[in-house]
């Protein structure tokens, strides 16, 4: 079966601060992809990333970077520097697969709190 | 500018009522999504549609209905809605599986329903 955790459910830090989002999933595809969204208060998930299974890479966009393992099968999220206006909810996802309807298998949520 | 709109920020309705969430994406997606938000839970999918008049169940459809009778429009419908569907229902809209960007999905803002 196909399952995304996120084991921290609320993380506070002060601003400035890094913080490491994590995830760990579960999939027995070769084929698959990875996704970051964030949840600010307005409600709407915006998309931050999609990693394909082939491309273990890591990426850094401005201060954010993730790190994708497959041996650990992990797709963590770390903000550099962070700022009040991080603060949201930060979900990980999971492309199911075999599927050509595009669903995605959502982690429980990450509560980011960045105080000033 | 990718657009996908929900017909409610907010909604109060009384146990009993018949409810219609609408959604609508203007990106020509084939792919349309309804979720449920509860904290600590996620987002748990309830149905999806991957064409016109298609319609699929998700991990939690007890209680609600869809229809797809246009491209752009997605509803769903609470047959008799109850306290236990207070909840946020956020709508999404992807391309295909197979599309260049594959599997992304494109949140709308949001309905926070309040059965009571």
């Amino acid at each position: 079966a196909q399952k995304v955790t996120q084991a921290q459910t609320e993380i506070s830090v002060v601003e400035k601060e890094d913080v490491t989002l994590d995830c760990v999933y579960e999939t027995r595809d070769t084929t698959y992809y990875l996704f970051w969204y964030k949840q600010p208060p307005s409600g709407e998930l915006v998309f931050l990333i999609r990693r394909n299974s082939f491309d273990e890479q890591n990426e850094i966009s401005g201060r954010y970077s993730w790190n994708f393992q497959k041996s650990t099968s992990s797709f963590n999220f770390t903000i550099t520097a962070s700022q009040v206006v991080d603060s949201a909810v930060y979900f990980c996802a999971l492309s199911e697969n075999p599927s050509n309807t595009g669903k995605l298998i959502f982690g429980q949520g990450t509560t980011l709190q960045v105080k000033p | 500018d990718v657009k996908v709109t929900q017909s409610s920020r907010y909604l109060v309705k009384r146990t009993g009522e018949k409810v219609f969430l609408e959604c609508v994406q203007d990106m020509d997606h084939e792919n349309m999504f309804w979720y449920r938000q509860d904290p600590g839970l996620g987002l748990r999918l309830i149905y999806f549609s991957y064409d016109v008049k298609m319609k699929e169940k998700g991990d939690i459809p007890e209680g609600y209905s869809v229809s797809r009778e246009k491209k752009e429009r997605f509803s769903l419908i609470l047959e008799s809605a109850s306290t236990n569907q207070t909840s946020m229902y956020l709508c999404a809209s992807s391309s295909p599986a197979l599309a260049r960007s594959s599997y992304e999905q494109y949140f709308g803002p949001g309905t926070r329903l309040t059965v009571t």
